[in-house]
């Protein structure tokens, strides 16, 4: 199993343009959710989903845009970069939403936003 | 917003002694989770601890949690070098909306 897998590893971008941060997961869990992680903010949770059509929103969720069309596949669409969004971005999938279940964690793509 | 915070934010210690992290959290929890993050790397789970336990043991992990003060603390023995990573605790509710909330992290030093 590749476990959880996102791509691409590092991406820059200009102010305004917009891209698809892509996660995979092939353990056929039902959650899934997007982290952003910034120095000494810990981590925070975008959006995330329970299962395949349902989405939800984090707590920093502004400026982002999720769809989980599939059990596999949860990407994270990015409208118009801001330099704030300049962050890592960790993708990460659980068996189900109970909040006990271990999370298994994405290597992460680190944004930069210019 | 976070729920737990990690104490010290840093701590550096050599080979072969203890490391001891803290972890106090606001809310009412179910469970509580300890993650480690190396450089680069995404997070691995370490260890998971329910609100009706008070310590469990993985290997050289040993955690406790404590409800009535709202904290828990993770420790390894006989750290190595290769332990030097950033640890997060992460603390989750039940209920409808149940979500895992991480800390802020802290991070530790092994020096070999």
């Amino acid at each position: 199993n590749a476990g959880v897998t996102q791509t691409p590893k590092f991406q820059v971008l200009k102010t305004g343009q917009s891209m698809t941060l892509q996660c995979a997961q092939d353990m056929n869990h039902e959650y899934m959710s997007w982290y952003r992680q910034d120095p000494g903010m810990g981590l925070r949770l975008i959006h995330y989903s329970v299962g395949a059509g349902i989405t939800d929103q984090g707590e920093v969720p502004n400026g982002y845009n999720v769809s989980r069309s599939t059990t596999e596949d949860f990407p994270l669409r990015l409208l118009s970069a801001a330099p704030s969004q300049t962050s890592v971005y960790f993708c990460a999938s659980s068996l189900n939403r109970l909040s006990y279940n271990e999370q298994f964690f994405g290597p992460g793509t680190r944004l930069t936003v210019l | 917003s976070q729920q737990g915070e990690e104490d010290p934010q840093a701590l550096s210690i050599q080979e072969g002694e203890n490391a001891t992290m803290n972890c106090s959290y606001k809310t009412s929890i179910n469970n509580l989770q300890w993650y480690r993050q190396n450089s680069g790397r995404g997070l691995v789970h370490l260890i998971l601890i329910r609100s009706n336990e008070r310590e469990k043991h993985s290997g050289r992990l040993r955690v406790t949690l404590d409800t009535s003060k709202k904290s828990s603390s993770l420790l390894i023995t006989a750290s190595r070098a290769a332990d030097t990573a950033s640890y997060f605790c992460a603390t989750g509710t039940q209920g409808g909306s149940e979500k895992l909330v991480f800390g802020k992290g802290m991070k530790l030093t092994v020096n070999p």
